[in-house]
């Protein structure tokens, strides 16, 4: 059973405008949120996190938002560039030690 | 180094075949993540060590699977009798002990196919 799911397998956006990835999740015990981006042949990396207390956290062209009552988070990136294309994977975690991703997002972002 | 080292990159084997696949983790970070990742899914969680704990083992999918870290350092997953359903990407991660706000880092892979 999924319980963090990103229902777009893949998205398209223009550069220069904002490329929005969304991502649920089932488990009201979920407390702790992260994106990972992965190229091709490379392991994912980290690219944002935000934990509940919280419902925003920015880094740059990057935002995560976080709707704890809908389980619901979204990473905007904005502006788009070229070089963001790629996999984008959100992942949440509670008390345990794993957590549980979703599978994944192609972003393809056009010159 | 100065990242997650696996290897090795890619592993064909046959079926029923036994293979181990190495993972080699940042220097001082104690815990120690295997995931696997099949065609059209997430990411798996495996097993998972921190220190000296025993490790959770919880997500490994058959006693087929099993995992070694040595030294608190290097691991080792070694898959007995491979199936096709074996055939996956397996990453490897590490990070600072739990509570560390940066998530992991992943190694590249091992990419596995079961002919």
């Amino acid at each position: 059973d999924q319980q963090v799911k990103q229902n777009s397998p893949s998205l398209s956006v223009q550069e220069g405008r904002i490329s929005i990835l969304n991502c649920d999740y089932t488990n009201s015990m979920f407390d702790y949120f992260l994106w990972y981006k992965k190229y091709p042949a490379e392991g994912p990396t980290f690219l944002i996190s935000i934990s509940s207390i919280k419902d925003k956290n920015e880094d740059g062209r990057f935002t995560v938002f976080l709707n704890k009552s809908a389980k619901h988070l979204s990473l905007h990136i904005v502006p788009s560039q070229p070089g963001d294309s790629a996999v984008y994977f959100c992942a949440a975690s509670g008390t345990g030690n794993q957590f549980y991703f979703g599978t994944g997002t192609s972003l393809t972002v056009i010159p | 180094g100065a990242g997650v080292s696996q290897s090795p990159s890619n592993k064909v084997t046959e079926k029923g075949k036994d293979v181990e696949l190495r993972c080699d983790p940042i220097s001082g970070h104690t815990a120690l993540y295997w995931y696997r990742q099949s065609l059209g899914q997430g990411l798996e969680f495996l097993i998972y060590f921190q220190g000296n704990s025993a490790p959770d083992k919880s997500g490994l999918p058959s006693d087929r699977f099993s995992a070694e870290r040595t030294g608190g350092s290097v691991s080792t997953l070694t898959i007995q009798r491979t199936q096709q359903e074996d055939s996956a990407v397996y990453l490897c991660a590490s990070s600072l002990p739990w509570g560390a706000d940066y998530g992991y880092t992943f190694g590249s892979g091992t990419r596995l196919t079961v002919v």
